[in-house]
């Protein structure tokens, strides 16, 4: 199963919006709504930011977004704080009953 | 609200057998509506998802690692394990735990992360 496509780099400046593309294949990304998206700070465990496409977990704020279309996945920072910056990596169940994670989107905070 | 901590050497040798512990605290490890994974990262890198363990004991795991890993349960200690055989450096990696949501497939909370590297 090969890794989902995320950008290496994304950038933005506070206030701005930024959106982290995921492509993977029609056995994961296309075929399933279990797609989930994950915040890595320096040194700390990943948290879930949104799961299903598009649901936030208590907690997390609205500024965060996400969607489907087709084999494409995106997550979505709106009013960008300093404190997003981060990595972000999006992940999918596959039709083989695995998950597959994308590479990873640095986020920088202009 | 639960609480996961990984635990074991952090030192491996080649071609011996990585043995991880994750303690799961606040919350049963006997139930019905999770699985218990295991994600790794190497240094620098993506992640990796390497299997998990349903309370029952029945388990799935990475094709790609399949012949090498074995997961564990113990829900008397409200544990679950990880044992890697024959590892390489390319095992050197932060191993996770983390409760998977059945119902959402998705991994929330995840450990703290322990990293094992393996070297002579």
């Amino acid at each position: 199963q090969s890794a989902l496509t995320q950008p290496a780099s994304v950038s933005g400046s506070p206030g701005q919006s930024i959106t982290i593309s995921c492509t993977g294949t029609s056995s994961d990304v296309g075929r399933y709504k279990y797609v989930s998206w994950y915040q890595q700070q320096p040194g700390k465990a990943p948290k879930v930011m949104i799961y299903d496409v598009s649901n936030r977990p208590s907690g997390v704020s609205y500024r965060f977004s996400g969607s489907k279309s087709g084999n494409t996945a995106s997550l979505t920072i709106s009013g960008l704080q300093a404190d997003d910056e981060a990595n972000y990596y999006c992940s999918s169940y596959t039709s083989s009953s695995t998950w597959v994670f994308g590479g990873g989107t640095k986020l920088t905070v202009l | 609200q639960v609480h996961l901590q990984e635990s074991g050497p952090g030192l491996v040798k080649p071609s011996q057998t990585l043995s991880l512990t994750c303690t799961v605290s606040g919350g049963s490890i006997n139930s019905g509506d999770y699985y218990w994974s295991w994600i790794r990262q190497p240094p620098g890198k993506g992640l990796e998802w390497i299997g998990y363990i349903y309370y029952s004991g029945s388990t799935y795991y990475n094709p790609s690692l399949n012949s090498r890993v074995i997961i564990s349960i113990d829900t008397s200690k409200n544990q679950f394990s990880l044992k890697l055989s024959s590892v390489t450096a390319a095992d050197t990696a932060v191993y996770y735990c983390a409760k998977t949501i059945i119902a959402r497939l998705v991994f929330d909370p995840w450990g703290q992360g322990t990293l094992v590297t393996v070297s002579s």
